[in-house]
C-alpha cells in the first residue's frame, strides 16, 4: 500500500492483560521503526528492523515488550501483562532505505488504553 | 546524550502572523535535523528535512535553518492561516532520531 497501516486504532486492555498491535509499512520499504508517545509528549524509539531483522532495540524495554516483522505479514509490537504506564500512542514508521530519518512515512498509530 | 528541546511549548497568534518555532539540542554531532507537523489524531508527516551540511530549507510559506555549531534549529511560518494550527515536532538524526516534546500551534481566525 502507499500508507503505513496500523491497527486497531484504538485498544482497551485491562491491567495484566496482553496488547498486539499491527503495522504494515508500505509496500517496497525496508525499514520499519515504533515509537511510543505517552500523553503527547517526546516521541520515545523503541525498535527498528530492517526486513525481518531486528536493527536497532536499545529503545525496548527488557521486560514484556517484544516486535517482529515477519516475510508477508504486518509487523507486530506485544506487550504482555501490561501496565497503567503503557497506556500511550503507538507510531509505526516506515522508510525505503535508511535507518535515519530521511524519507519516513508516519502511521496514524494506535491508541493504547490500559485500566 | 542528545537531548531536543522546544521552545515555546505552545502558542497562540492571529491569522496573518509571521512566527518562529525554536528548536535546540545538546549533541552538535548529528545527521539532519527535521521538522515534522502533527495534526490530532494523526501520525507525523515531515515539512521540512535540513541535511547537516545545509544552513536552511525551504518549501512555501515555511522555511528551517540550522546551526549545528550552537545547536539551534528554528521554522519560520510565513503569513500564518488557520490550516496551520496543529503541533510540530523538531527530530534530530545521529545514531538515532530524537525527538522534541513540539510545540502546540494555534493560529486565531
Amino acid at each position: 500500500g502507499e500508507e503505513v497501516a496500523q491497527t486497531p486504532k484504538h485498544l482497551v486492555r485491562g491491567e495484566g492483560q496482553k496488547a498486539k498491535l499491527y503495522c504494515a509499512p508500505i509496500k517496497g520499504h525496508s525499514y520499519v521503526f515504533w515509537y511510543q508517545q505517552v500523553l503527547k509528549n517526546e516521541f520515545k524509539f523503541l525498535i527498528s528492523f530492517q526486513n525481518e531483522n531486528v536493527f536497532d532495540e536499545t529503545g525496548m524495554p527488557k521486560e514484556r515488550f517484544s516486535a517482529k516483522c515477519l516475510p508477508n505479514s504486518p509487523c507486530s509490537l506485544e506487550i504482555q501483562a501490561t501496565k497503567l504506564e503503557d497506556s500511550a500512542v503507538y507510531f509505526c514508521a516506515s522508510s525505503p532505505q535508511s535507518a535515519t530519518n530521511e524519507n519516513l512515512f508516519f502511521g496514524s498509530g494506535t491508541q493504547l488504553s490500559v485500566l | 546524550k542528545q537531548e531536543v528541546t522546544q521552545i515555546p511549548a505552545a502558542l497562540s497568534v492571529p491569522e496573518g502572523e509571521n512566527l518562529v518555532l525554536n528548536c535546540s539540542f545538546t549533541d552538535s554531532a548529528i545527521y539532519n535535523l527535521q521538522w515534522f507537523r502533527q495534526d490530532p489524531g494523526k501520525g507525523l508527516t515531515s515539512l521540512l528535512l535540513i541535511q547537516s551540511s545545509q544552513r536552511e530549507q525551504t518549501s512555501g510559506r515555511l522555511n528551517a535553518s540550522l546551526d549545528k555549531s550552537s545547536g539551534r534549529s528554528t521554522l519560520y511560518i510565513a503569513a500564518s492561516q488557520p490550516g496551520d494550527s496543529a503541533t510540530y515536532l523538531c527530530a534530530v538524526g545521529g545514531d538515532k532520531i530524537i525527538f522534541g516534546k513540539g510545540t502546540r500551534l494555534h493560529i486565531l481566525p
